[in-house]
């Protein structure tokens, strides 16, 4: 069975740093990888996709990699700012054509 | 291009009433996808649906169906209502290819359903 974890499970930065958010996923059997960012009370967001056949995706300060061997994908989030603060979910489309999703880092920036 | 939508955005309800949230995907999206989030659980898949038929189900008591019309649009029905029902619903609209749901999913802003 599919497991997803994301550490941390929250994280609270300055402005201006850069970092890294992590996500395991325990069965290398998988269509794709998307990281997605969820504000309080509201709905998701995707920022980026990496499909199997992909070591990485690029989306402006962000950049998302998937080591599949291993079962780990890491966002990357440049030169934080306020604004970059959420919940930042990772979730695995597995054989079955299911999202199963990682419980989510809740990322702070502080001012 | 118009996002996904969901309607209403927020129900109240009470132990034992029936539900039915609507989903409308993206135009050109063929499936249907919808969620359950709560702080206890987090991110849950229901079901999906593409070209009307469902493709998949999660984990969830019968009590909890969907439907998708001609027009890709979808809707969730859950009946004899739990106090454990209350949640975020949140559905998901792809474009998808071959019959394989691989793509990319966006987001509506989800329904958010609270059963006293």
């Amino acid at each position: 069975k599919q497991e997803v974890t994301q550490i941390p499970a929250a994280l609270s930065v300055p402005e201006g740093e850069n970092l890294v958010l992590n996500c395991s996923f325990t069965d290398s059997a998988i269509y794709n990888l998307q990281w997605f960012r969820q504000d309080p009370g509201k709905g998701l967001t995707s920022l980026l996709l990496i499909q199997s056949s992909q070591r990485e995706q690029t989306s402006g300060r962000l950049n998302a990699s998937l080591d599949k061997s291993s079962g780990r994908s890491t966002l990357y989030i440049a030169a934080s700012q306020p604004g970059d603060s959420a919940t930042y979910l990772c979730a695995v489309t597995g054989s079955n054509y299911q999202l199963i999703w990682g419980a989510g880092t809740k990322l702070i920036i502080k001012p | 291009k118009a996002g996904v939508t969901q309607t209403p955005r927020y129900l109240i309800k009470t132990r034992g009433q029936q539900v039915t949230l609507s989903c409308s995907p993206i135009s050109g999206h063929r499936s249907v996808s919808w969620y359950q989030q709560t702080p206890g659980q987090g991110l849950q898949f229901l079901f999906e649906y593409f070209s009307e038929t469902q493709r998949n189900k999660g984990n969830f008591p019968g009590r909890f169906s969907g439907r998708q019309f001609s027009n890709s649009r979808s809707e969730m029905n859950v009946s004899t209502l739990e106090l454990g029902d209350s949640a975020l619903y949140l559905c998901a609209s792809s474009y998808t290819s071959g019959g394989s749901s691989y793509n990319e999913q966006f987001f509506g802003p989800g329904t958010r359903l609270t059963v006293l």
